[in-house]
């Protein structure tokens, strides 16, 4: 079945390096995503990676793919206290392209 | 283009009671899905559906129902609301060929 994992809490300073990880059981998985959700909102998508990628960059963000351990990380480079949230890892499948299968989520807290 | 949006935002119910979860979208997706959020345990798939007519049952269905009888709407029922529904509920759609999940803000929902 399709299983997300996620350690729940991660706690950084103001300008260093966050690294939020998250593992995944379906082999099958076609799309890998990272969701933000800020206090109070709804989820907003902050970058995916297909399944036949290896790393994707974008601004900040740099997103890690391992397939064979089935290992995702989310990189948020001088991590701001505005990127204090919950980040949320998710999966779908091309069998279940419909389904999108999320983690438990990480909050991450900024320290000034 | 108002995206996802749900009513209400807010919601107490007592036990027993039925009520029903708005969600509408404009931006003409096939798919669309109920979850509901609980702390520590991310998003669960409660009901989606790939299109008019069509719904199927994620992975907490027991307790809710949902018709999509238009492309635009897909209202969550809660027939007889129990203690354990007490969650925060999010609608979320999705285009065909679109990777992104688009989540509506959120109704929060307590039942006493």
């Amino acid at each position: 079945g399709e299983d997300v994992e996620q350690s729940l809490f991660l706690s950084v300073r103001e300008g260093d390096s966050s690294v939020i990880n998250c593992t995944y059981t379906d082999s099958s998985s076609t799309y890998l995503y990272w969701y933000k959700q800020e206090p109070g909102a709804g989820l907003q998508l902050l970058t995916y990676i297909f399944s036949n990628m290896d790393m994707k960059q974008d601004q900040r963000l740099t997103v890690l793919l391992n397939k064979k351990d089935k290992h995702l990380s989310l990189r948020i480079a001088d991590t701001q206290t505005g990127d204090s949230a919950i980040y949320f890892c998710a999966e779908s499948t091309k069998t279940s392209y419909d389904k999108v299968i999320f983690g438990p989520g990480t909050s991450l807290s900024v320290i000034p | 283009n108002a995206g996802v949006t749900q009513t209400p935002k807010f919601q107490v119910l007592k036990t027993g009671q039925s009520m029903t979860l708005q969600c509408a979208q404009d931006m003409n997706h096939e798919y669309m899905s109920w979850y509901r959020q609980d702390p520590g345990m991310g998003l669960r798939l409660i009901h989606y559906s790939v299109g008019a007519g069509i719904t199927d049952q994620g992975e907490v269905p027991n307790g809710y129902n949902v018709s999509r009888s238009t492309t635009e709407d897909f209202p969550l029922r809660l027939l007889s609301a129990a203690p354990s529904q007490t969650s925060v509920y999010f609608c979320a759609s999705k285009g065909a060929l679109n990777t992104e999940a688009f989540f509506g803000q959120g109704t929060r929902l307590t039942v006493v």
